[in-house]
């Protein structure tokens, strides 16, 4: 069974990084592009880029362009998305999610709650 | 930049049918998807490809596509169909992927 396990919690100060993980389980790691997307509190969800499984090749929404790296560990079969100069705006839930071999995102990690406050 | 159009929210009774619609001008030759959230929960892939439906997802769920517009169709609504329901597809490039602004449905 495909799993997307994305670790804990995170609390920052503005102007700080975060690096979020994705351990990813249950089928052939090197097939499959991941994405990442983010949820604000209260709004809606909002695409922040894509990698394939060894990190060469990333496309990024624009927004996020300069400040955010998608790198990938396929010794561990582990994918990361790091945010840079993070502001109060980037409090939000993380969540990474596989594409299919049609390109549908079928499945999605936990979540992980990215806490920006000084 | 690409923007994908949704109605805020959408109500209905039980057993009733709700449409909810998604609107964006690369629609007429990129796929769309639709997913489901309910509160606390990640995304739940509802449509795919337009109007395929994934395994284990009712069938009271489809979803159609009319060139700038795609619909999810919700026929005999029931109480747990209550949730936020977002659309997703590409810019005309079919790079850079785009979520519509989300339809919450509520179950009166």
């Amino acid at each position: 069974q495909v799993h997307l396990v994305q670790s804990g919690a995170e609390v920052k100060k503005p102007g700080a990084s975060v690096k979020v993980s994705c351990k990813a389980s249950g089928y052939r790691f090197s097939v499959h592009h991941i994405h990442w997307v983010r949820q604000v509190p209260g709004q809606g969800l909002e695409w922040m880029g894509r990698t394939n499984p060894s990190g060469e090749s990333t496309t990024f929404a624009q927004k996020f362009q300069g400040r955010v790296a998608m790198p990938t560990d396929t010794s561990t079969s582990t994918f990361y998305m790091d945010l840079s100069s993070l502001t109060s705006d980037d409090t939000a839930v993380y969540y990474c999610a596989r594409e299919d071999k049609l390109g549908t995102i079928d499945v999605w990690g936990q979540g992980t709650l990215v806490t920006v406050s000084s | 930049s690409y923007e994908l159009t949704q109605p805020p929210s959408v109500s209905v009774s039980p057993g009733q049918t709700a449409r909810i619609t998604c609107s964006g001008d690369a629609l007429t030759n990129q796929y769309a998807y639709w997913y489901q959230q309910k509160p606390g929960q990640a995304p739940l892939l509802m449509i795919y490809t337009d109007n395929e439906r994934p395994s284990g997802i009712p069938e009271r769920f489809s979803g159609s596509n009319s060139g700038t517009t795609v619909t999810l169709t919700i026929s005999g609504v029931q109480a747990e169909d209550e949730a936020d329901y977002y659309c997703l597809s590409t810019d005309s490039s079919g790079t850079s992927f785009v979520f519509g602004s989300g339809t919450k449905v509520t179950v009166l």
